[in-house]
């Protein structure tokens, strides 16, 4: 029972212009929501966060949107960078209690320059 | 955010072998996890390693496959037990607490296990 989807398992995008990377959820108790970007042979690193009382977090080129009525979260990045190229996994974890962050399959971004 | 040292990086092991993997934080921190990505998959959390107690293993995971250790807050150990082709994955180690630390979670470099 895969709780968190990432559909797409690549994108490629042209430096410059916007990334979208997209994320649907099925179980309504995650109420904390986490992107993490990752390099070949290193592990994951943390790049943006939302709670589930906001609908949009912004951190520099990062912004991730929250739908919670459709269960779906995406990452933008603008203007993408060569840099950008990683896999990209969405998470989520429910605050209360035990905190197990559940993560998705991974999209593989490419940014072409 | 805590700097985490995991050792080793990557290995090559015989089937039927086991392998102990350490994972030490350059400080004391009250959440530590192991998780498992197998090639083309997600990462899946094997358990949540707790001080001076026994791990708290997620379902399709058993202690006598993979027991960990939790001496202090500081240092955990995952063995991969009788090891399979099955195994071969990367594994990660993870510390943080959601409830206090709003940049989620930091994980280790991995170790990348073959089993022949």
């Amino acid at each position: 029972d895969q709780q968190v989807k990432q559909n797409s398992p690549s994108l490629s995008v042209q430096e410059g212009r916007i990334s979208i990377l997209n994320c649907d959820y099925t179980n309504s108790m995650f109420d904390y929501f986490l992107w993490y970007k990752k390099y070949p042979a290193e592990g994951p690193t943390f790049l943006i966060s939302i709670s589930s009382i906001k609908d949009k977090n912004e951190d520099g080129r990062f912004t991730v949107f929250l739908n919670k009525s459709a269960k779906h979260l995406s990452l933008h990045i603008v203007p993408s960078q060569p840099g950008d190229s990683a896999v990209y996994f969405c998470a989520a974890s429910s605050r209360g209690g035990y905190q197990k962050v559940t993560f998705g399959t991974g999209t593989k971004l490419q940014v072409i320059p | 955010s805590a700097v985490i040292s995991q050792k080793p990086s990557r290995d090559i092991c015989q089937r039927g072998t086991s392998l102990t993997i350490q994972c030490q934080v350059d400080s004391q921190v009250t959440m530590m996890f192991w998780y498992r990505q197998q090639p083309g998959q997600s990462l899946t959390l094997i358990a949540t390693a707790n001080q001076g107690s026994e791990a708290t293993y997620e379902s399709g995971f058993v202690i006598d496959k993979f027991p960990i250790s939790r001496p202090n807050l500081t240092f955990s150990t995952l063995t991969v037990s009788n090891m399979s082709p099955e195994d071969s994955s990367i594994y990660l180690c993870s510390v943080g607490d959601l409830g206090r630390d709003r940049n989620g979670y930091t994980f280790g470099s991995g170790t990348r296990l073959t089993v022949v």
